[in-house]
């Protein structure tokens, strides 16, 4: 297992498209987590996954923004009718359940919206 | 909102000194983590305390939860030029989690 992988590493879309980023996991890892970070800032918790149920979700920015783990692996995080105050950095991190070890986090995915 | 403040924002030290970064909370936490985050990467996992008064180690690093479970520090003796980042403490209530804003330390050779 390599860690937590993203995809794609940089978007830059038009403000008003819809853009999907991937996150997989590390496979033993039952909890999937997104993040958002801006320059100068930690990072802010978005939503969250345990095994396919989507745990917490109220901290998603705005009803643009959803997250899918269909089955349990991989997520997706959409953010429809992009606006330019979405460009940041979106992490997705994963942990086992049972706490203790942290979260491992992916390297991001980079949005730019112009 | 936040649920931990991190003080302080910035800090400038020159090789070999040591440096404290502080996490506090206006309410008892049930646990803190501790990240680092390098120019340019992503946060990785430093340490968990849980226990009130828990202090740990590693190497030249000492992480301390408060006897009230209301705040942590990390202290780096003797910094070296790859301590370079930003130190992020870390906390969930249920299931909300939270990150601090972070010191962003710079070592000076």
């Amino acid at each position: 297992d390599t860690g937590v992988s993203q995809d794609p590493r940089h978007k830059i879309t038009k403000r008003g498209q819809n853009v999907t980023f991937r996150c997989d996991p590390i496979s033993e890892h039952n909890r999937l987590y997104w993040y958002r970070q801006t320059l100068g800032q930690g990072p802010e918790f978005l939503t969250y996954f345990q095994n396919e149920a989507q745990l917490e979700k109220s901290r998603l920015l705005s009803d643009r923004f959803s997250a899918e783990r269909p089955k349990g692996s991989f997520s997706t995080l959409e953010i429809q009718r992009t606006e330019q105050g979405d460009s940041a950095m979106y992490l997705c991190a994963s942990s086992y359940s049972g706490g203790g070890h942290g979260y491992t986090f992916g390297s991001g995915t980079r949005l730019t919206v112009v | 909102g936040q649920q931990v403040m991190q003080i302080p924002q910035y800090q400038h030290v020159q090789e070999g000194e040591d440096f404290t970064t502080y996490c506090n909370s206006s309410t008892t936490l049930s646990n803190i983590q501790w990240y680092k985050q390098r120019p340019g990467g992503h946060p990785v996992f430093l340490i968990q305390l849980v226990k009130s008064g828990e202090v740990k180690k590693q190497k030249r690093l000492t992480f301390q939860f408060g006897e009230a479970k209301k705040n942590s520090s990390l202290h780096i003796t003797a910094t070296q030029t790859t301590d370079v980042g930003t130190y992020f403490c870390s906390t969930n209530t249920g299931n909300q989690f939270y990150f601090g804003t972070g010191t962003s330390l710079t070592v000076i050779p």
